[in-house]
């Protein structure tokens, strides 16, 4: 069954890029009808949708977000990133990836990986 | 984009039901038949329980369904479980970078 599974540095500074690599097993990430999308929750609050992206490499963005995130796609690894500048305490989050079907409903979801904006 | 409205809390006997509430606008809930709506347990990730108002994905039990009426989106859990005290979010298409996000309800199984 397709698993997803978020990497990446789990402590970032201020004013620096928070970078997530999420790794999908189980299937292709070059399947018609997803999107591949990151989403996040910080700690005791809900969820949000950051951007999502489809394997051809089209991405699409929250626009309260648009202007810091990147988000890029690795076929041939099956992977596929997020890039977040200027990072401030309040981008302190779990950081979730999860495959996004185009009628927008998510599922899988990775595990989620906390990261923490502190000096 | 705003976030979808969901009340914090409802509460619910062993056995008994309870209904979620989700109330967005005439661009999200209203006008699209996009809703799912979310399970996430304390330190896990969420779950899909119900997509596109009302279909249910295999292996959730049928005692979560959905519906909407207007603006409002619900989640009913009938015979409830005490598996199924959660947080739940519902969720709705409002264009493809308008996504949302309800502020999330904290069910009790009393």
């Amino acid at each position: 069954q397709l698993q997803l599974q978020e990497s990446g540095p789990g402590l970032v500074k201020p004013s620096e890029t928070l970078s997530l690599t999420c790794t999908v097993s189980g299937g292709s990430i070059s399947s018609s009808n997803y999107f591949w999308v990151w989403i996040r929750q910080p700690p005791g609050k809900g969820l949000e949708w950051i951007g999502s992206i489809y394997y051809s490499g089209n991405t699409y963005y929250n626009p309260s977000l648009k202007s810091r995130v990147t988000i890029s796609v690795d076929t041939s690894k099956n992977q596929f990133s997020l890039k977040l500048s200027s990072v401030t305490a309040a981008d302190t989050a779990v950081y979730y990836c999860a495959r996004e079907h185009i009628d927008y409903w998510f599922d899988p979801w990775g595990q989620g990986t906390l990261v923490t904006v502190s000096s | 984009q705003s976030a979808l409205t969901q009340p914090p809390s409802a509460s619910g006997s062993l056995g008994q039901s309870v209904t979620i509430s989700c109330t967005g606008t005439s661009s999200d809930v209203g006008y699209y038949n996009y809703v799912s709506w979310y399970q996430q347990h304390p330190g896990k990730a969420p779950k899909l329980m119900i997509y596109e108002v009302d279909k249910r994905p295999s292996g959730v039990p049928d005692r979560f369904s959905g519906s909407k009426s207007g603006n409002t989106a619900s989640l009913t859990v009938s015979g409830l479980q005490a598996e199924d005290e959660a947080d739940y979010y519902c969720s709705s298409y409002a264009g493809r970078n308008k996504g949302v996000f309800g502020t999330g309800t904290k069910v009790t199984v009393l």
